[in-house]
């Protein structure tokens, strides 16, 4: 069964830094998002892509983030300039284009900022 | 604001027994309601979508039941197992394509033997 992927597994990088995060969704799917996870948190939206475009983000995600599809199969998301709190689980999720299809989520990155 | 409710954090029960899991939303009308299992380190898994006009889905040994009217799902899982044990996330959606997944908190189910 074709899935997500992301990589890497988990991240680690000193505060202030610059990260990417890679994500590869499934092929035939349309839509894409990222969503994050602080530890014993609830699973939070960050944003949704599609047509090359954001279509719907949330207010954890500022000028800090930014997501990018460089070519037809990878979509990153890229934090500018890290802190502390941004410390979590990454997960990238796609979705086909059509109704109530359910989202289908990587295993996510572990992001651990120093 | 959007709010979801899954009634308790952790839920113990013994193997073999009927595992209920409830989800509550208010300041919504979703369209469908999605459940998800989510295990240590790992990303959510979709398990079963019910839409606004059906009362009940089932899956094996999974049922889910939708009531608009009370705003409620609640997710049963029949004859449970050790495995069985994880995570459960509710997230009610709405009709748009593409729209985000908005995740209740969770409940942890632990099924002993």
């Amino acid at each position: 069964e074709p899935e997500v992927t992301q990589t890497p597994s988990h991240q680690v990088t000193q505060m202030g830094q610059e990260v990417i995060l890679r994500c590869v969704p499934i092929s035939n799917h349309l839509y894409f998002y990222w969503y994050r996870q602080i530890l014993g948190q609830k699973v939070e939206f960050l944003v949704s892509f599609y047509n090359n475009e954001i279509s719907e983000k949330s207010e954890i995600f500022d000028d800090q983030f930014s997501v990018e599809r460089p070519d037809g199969s990878n979509f990153t998301l890229k934090i500018r300039s890290t802190k502390l709190e941004d410390s979590a689980m990454y997960f990238c999720a796609s979705r086909e284009d059509r109704s109530n299809q359910p989202q289908h989520f990587g295993d996510g990155t572990r992001l651990s900022i120093l | 604001s959007q709010k979801i409710e899954q009634n308790s954090e952790a839920l113990n029960i013994q193997e073999g027994k009927t595992a209920t899991l409830t989800c509550n939303y208010t300041n919504y009308s979703p369209a469908y309601l999605q459940w998800y299992r989510q295990d240590p380190g790992r990303g959510p898994v979709f398990l079963l979508l019910i839409r606004e006009n059906e009362k009940e889905k089932r899956k094996e040994r999974l049922k889910v039941t939708f009531d608009t009217t009370l705003k409620q799902s609640l997710f049963h899982i029949t004859a449970s197992q050790p495995a069985d044990s994880a995570t459960y996330l509710c997230a009610p959606s709405n009709n748009q394509a593409g729209t985000a997944l908005i995740f209740g908190k969770g409940t942890t189910l632990s099924v002993s033997s």
